[in-house]
């Protein structure tokens, strides 16, 4: 069946430093959204990508859709410590059920 | 709005007993679906359902595990008898449309820990 794959799974940056996950999908989706995750809370959507090599910016966060529809990536630049948390990929399979990536938990050293 | 709605929050409980879990989606909202999240297997879609019909239920992990949404705005998820496997974070989220190409609305999860 399709997968999506993150990574990496889990990263540690400096505070101030950038941050990059990966998604890959082993077929091509119509779309794919980003969530994130507080420790303790419960994911939360971020954004949708549905255009082949879109781009959509929220402040210090970057999202890209890839050309053949079937990666993504997410930048943050300048982490914050309010950036702490877990960023989940997810996109629809043939039968249009969303598939979720296992997420990059993003943690932040002061 | 108040968001998708769960409860209990948290759950404690002895290994054979029922379980029953609790989602009250976003008013006006068509699709309803349960996951699991657990570190080793991450965000597990288990049901879900569209206008109060269940879609896909393929994710239910096995015979122990029911799900009912008997109107639009309730939902159970019942676990009968329950084992220590079972402990993990369960969530429901709507949205808005009858496909699962739209966002998802989370709810707060319960945290089930079955003893």
């Amino acid at each position: 069946g399709q997968q999506v794959m993150q990574i990496p799974q889990y990263q540690h940056v400096q505070e101030g430093e950038d941050f990059t996950t990966y998604c890959n999908s082993s077929t091509t989706l119509s779309n794919i959204q980003w969530y994130k995750q507080r420790p303790g809370g419960h994911p939360v959507f971020l954004i949708q990508l549905v255009k082949s090599g879109e781009v959509k910016k929220q402040k210090r966060l970057t999202f890209q859709f890839g050309e053949a529809k079937k990666n993504s990536s997410l930048h943050i630049t300048a982490t914050q410590t309010t950036d702490v948390g877990t960023y989940f990929c997810a996109g629809p399979n043939r039968d249009d059920k969303i598939i979720f990536g296992k997420g990059t938990r993003l943690h932040i050293l002061p | 709005d108040a968001g998708v709605i769960q409860s209990p929050r948290h759950e404690v409980t002895e290994m054979g007993q029922e379980v029953t879990l609790r989602c009250k989606p976003i008013s006006g909202h068509n699709s309803l679906f349960w996951y699991r999240q657990t570190m080793m297997r991450g965000l597990e879609l288990l049901i879900y359902f569209n206008n109060n019909v269940p879609i896909d239920d393929s994710g239910m992990p096995e015979d122990r595990f029911s799900a009912k949404m008997p109107n639009a705005s309730f939902s159970t998820l019942k676990i009968q008898p329950s084992e220590p496997r079972d402990s993990a974070v369960y969530f429901c989220a709507s949205s808005p449309l009858s496909t699962g190409r739209e966002t998802q609305y989370f709810g707060p999860g319960t945290r089930l820990l079955v003893l």
